[in-house]
């Protein structure tokens, strides 16, 4: 069965201090990877796409990266503003345009 | 300014109701799609469509139904079927093309059962 886990689930960061987040993933055969960003109480804001394996993306303060088994969203010297909920979801080749599998998200919190 | 509007962002509904959530979009993507978000879940598809007058179940389609009459617009229909309506409704679309399939969300609508 195809699925996304993250985690952690919720991770507190002080201003500054650079950590990352994970995705890991079980599908048959991966089309595409994505990242989001979800405040609360809004639609989930496109970051990036990545689509094989030793690819990279980067996007201000963040950085995704891929594995055969995992992603993880490095975000580095966070600020107060990158805190929100980011979603990893996959999408399996073969399967239909609708099948993009979510996980549930990790809550991130920087603190001033 | 292109993008995706979800009305109306605030829904009540008393039970036996039938309410619709409206989505439209000026990106001209082709696919779209209705996902529903509950507290500590992950997002699930409940409908989509790649193409006008053309539409799939998705994962949780029991209790919603949905037409795609024109490409811009892609609406929702909760029905009193649905026993645990209360959610958070996303509405996306997609280019869907070869190059590129990600989607893009609307800003949401929240569904209430007074």
């Amino acid at each position: 069965e195809d699925q996304v886990t993250q985690s952690p689930e919720a991770l507190r960061l002080q201003e500054g201090e650079s950590s990352s987040l994970n995705c890991s993933y079980t599908v048959s055969g991966l089309r595409g990877l994505f990242w989001y960003r979800q405040d609360p109480g809004k639609g989930p804001e496109f970051l990036f796409t990545l689509y094989s394996a030793g690819e990279e993306k980067e996007k201000e303060r963040l950085k995704a990266t891929l594995t055969k088994k995992e992603s993880f969203l490095h975000i580095t010297a966070p600020k107060p503003e990158d805190s929100a909920t980011y979603l990893c979801a996959v999408q399996a080749r073969g399967g239909s345009q609708g099948n993009l599998i979510f996980g549930k998200g990790t809550k991130l919190s920087v603190k001033p | 300014d292109g993008g995706i509007t979800q009305s109306p962002k605030y829904l009540f509904r008393k039970e036996g109701q039938n309410v619709t959530l409206s989505c439209e979009q000026n990106l001209n993507h082709d696919a779209m799609y209705w996902y529903r978000q509950d507290p500590g879940q992950g997002l699930r598809l409940i409908y989509y469509s790649q193409i006008v007058n053309d539409f799939q179940k998705g994962d949780i389609a029991e209790g919603y139904s949905v037409s795609r009459e024109k490409k811009e617009s892609f609406p929702l229909t909760v029905t009193s079927a649905q026993k645990n309506p209360t959610a958070f409704y996303l509405c996306a679309s997609s280019p869907r093309s070869a190059s590129r399939n990600e989607q893009f969300f609307g800003p949401g609508t929240r569904l209430t059962v007074l």
